[in-house]
């Protein structure tokens, strides 16, 4: 079945951790993103990829960073610089100029 | 500054009801929208999209409506079901669909039995 898979579903780390998201599609979709959701703020973008190796900052960067060395993959590192990384993280795939996203089942990362 | 807003945070209805949940836009450049629907702890799922070319599309029991002139449309859920309860995200994109989608706050749709 084609898809996105984000791994871990919950994650649990240290305050001043860095950790890193796992995200990888079998849809042979070019374009990949990560958004954050936070209670009230609806979906917010972290960063996106259209190709591999290329990246762009979205609206909220800052403490982030992700990496995109093949096609299936777009891994989010929350680095210790994030001041509040609490919060459901989602990753999505679109296929190259189309809207429609499809989006994995996110993970949920708490830091205590 | 919020270019895609979603006034309403909830709306309750009774099965069999319609749903009328609206959406709003600031950015002119925006031409292709889409609809969205979430459950807890899971990825948001596409549920409809519209260019800004047609006026309305319709799929089954959902129907989006765009009125360019208010730079407003509506999803219509035609009859609701407790199913639909969940929370819906209304986004847009510019150039075609193929920039990248700015998404609203959501609201919180419960369907009533």
């Amino acid at each position: 079945d084609g898809g996105i898979t984000q791994s871990p579903k919950y994650l649990f780390r240290k305050e001043g951790q860095n950790v890193t998201l796992s995200c990888e599609q079998n849809l042979n979709h070019d374009a990949m993103y990560w958004y954050r959701q936070d209670p009230g703020q609806g979906l917010r973008l972290i960063y996106y990829s259209q190709i591999v190796n290329d990246f762009q900052k979205g609206d909220i960067a800052e403490g982030y960073s992700v990496s995109r060395e093949k096609k299936e993959s777009f891994p989010l590192t929350v680095t210790s610089a994030q001041k509040n990384p609490t919060a459901f993280y989602l990753c999505a795939s679109s296929a190259y100029r189309a809207a429609e996203a499809f989006f994995g089942q996110g993970t949920r990362l708490t830091v205590v | 500054d919020q270019q895609v807003k979603q006034n309403s945070p909830s709306l309750s209805v009774q099965e069999g009801r319609i749903s009328i949940l609206n959406c709003d836009y600031t950015n002119s450049m925006f031409d292709y929208f889409l609809w969205y629907k979430k459950y807890p702890a899971e990825g948001p799922t596409f549920l409809i999209s519209i260019s800004s070319i047609k006026d309305k599309n319709e799929d089954g029991r959902f129907t989006v409506f765009l009125n360019k002139s208010a730079k407003h449309l509506s999803l219509h859920i035609v009859p609701s079901q407790p199913g639909d309860s969940a929370v819906y995200f209304c986004a847009a994109s510019a150039k075609g669909g193929s920039e990248k989608l700015v998404f609203g706050k959501g609201m919180k749709l419960t369907v009533n039995p």
